[in-house]
Formats: structure tokens, sequence, C-alpha cells
């Protein structure tokens, strides 16, 4: 059965303080990883799809990277319109998307 | 690009009485479409999807339904609601099995 998770559960940074999320996942046959930034009351909104180990997506103060195990969303600077949940989910060889629990990223100003 | 829009957005309903959610799609053709529950502070859980009009595929078991009458065109219908049913309701669509593109949401309170 395919799982996904996410570390840390929620994460507390001051502004331009750089830190990273983590997604470690279990699937027979990764066909992509995807990370999506949710804010409260709305749906998630796409940020990356990675598809192999080494790849890595880059977009303003965000990078994704991509292992075997396990993906990393790298925050470099933060300000505080980065606070918001970070989504990470995967697709194996069915049709289907499964979702970790998310981080909940709060950036003080 | 596409669009899934969706109604409500918020929607308190009494124990017991009927729900119908409708999700549309604009800007593409024969999606594949998805809902999800959303629990507060909780990652999503798939409740059904569809890969075309009148197929669905059921996830969970639960006293919801859903259906695909056109091929932009995907609802999520209950005969009576529980408590257990209330949550963020969510719509989603793919192409291809590239990344989903999401629905703005339904809040759903039962009381």
């Amino acid at each position: 059965e395919d799982q996904v998770t996410q570390s840390p559960e929620a994460l507390r940074l001051q502004e331009g303080e750089s830190s990273s999320l983590n997604c470690s996942y279990t699937v027979s046959g990764l066909r992509g990883l995807f990370w999506y930034r949710q804010d409260p009351g709305k749906g998630p909104e796409f940020l990356f799809t990675l598809y192999s180990a080494g790849e890595e997506k880059e977009k303003e103060r965000l990078k994704a990277t991509l292992t075997k195990k396990e993906s990393f969303l790298h925050i470099t600077a933060p300000k505080p319109e980065d606070s918001a949940t970070y989504l990470c989910a995967v697709l194996s060889g069915g049709q289907n998307f499964v979702f970790g629990p998310g981080t909940r990223l709060s950036v003080l100003p | 690009s596409q669009t899934i829009h969706q109604w409500p957005a918020t929607l308190v309903q009494p124990v017991g009485s009927p729900l119908s959610l409708e999700c549309t799609v604009e800007g593409t053709s024969n999606p594949n479409l998805y809902w999800y529950r959303q629990a507060a502070g909780r990652g999503l859980q798939l409740l059904f999807y569809s890969v075309g009009i009148g197929q669905i595929s059921s996830e969970v078991p639960q006293n919801l339904s859903a259906s695909r009458p056109q091929d932009r065109q995907f609802i999520l219908s209950s005969k009576k609601l529980l408590l257990s049913d209330s949550g963020f309701y969510l719509c989603a669509g793919t192409i291809a099995y590239n990344e989903q593109f999401f629905g703005p949401g339904t809040r759903l309170t039962v009381l």
C-alpha cells in the first residue's frame, strides 16, 4: 500500500530563516511526486512535479528535490506570505494520488 | 488553463437531510475527476474518482455517492447526512495523470 508521511507537522520560522520540509514515501513504482500549497479555507495550489531521483525544481524561494525514498521542499529566506500548509502527494502504478498530512508553515515578521 | 468550479462555498445542513455538491470543469476535455474530503488539519481523503461519463470508483465505504452525468460535471450526493460527513470537500481534476488542479472547496457542516 502506498504511504506518504510529512515532517514536521508544524514549523514556525522567523522571516529570512531558511529551512526544509520533508516528505517520505513508500510506493510501488513512482510515476510522480507532487508538492502543493494550501491556504486556509482554499483548495491546494500546484507547485512542483518531480519524476525521478536526483531531479530538482525551483520557483522563487522554493526548491524541491527528490531521492528514491523522500523529497524535500527547501524554503530560502521565507517571507510571511509563504505561510501556508504544504502538501506532498505521490502517484504510483494506479490511478490515484496519495496525499501526506501536510506541514503547516508559519513565517513570522 | 483548466479551472474547476464548485458550489456552494459553505453549507450548513441538519442530520438526515440530503446533499448535492456540484463540480464543473472548464478549459479541458476528458479529465479524470476526483472528490476528496479534508478534516481540519488533516490530509486529503479520496472519496471517489471517475475516468469518464458514468464511470465511478469508490475508495471509502460511506453513505455518500457520486455521479458523472457529463464529461465536465461531477456530483457528490447523499440521501441522509450524518454528523461525521462534516468537512471540507474538494473536487480535483487531472489530465493524463499529471498534476491535479483543484476547485475552491465546499465547507459542509452537519448539525
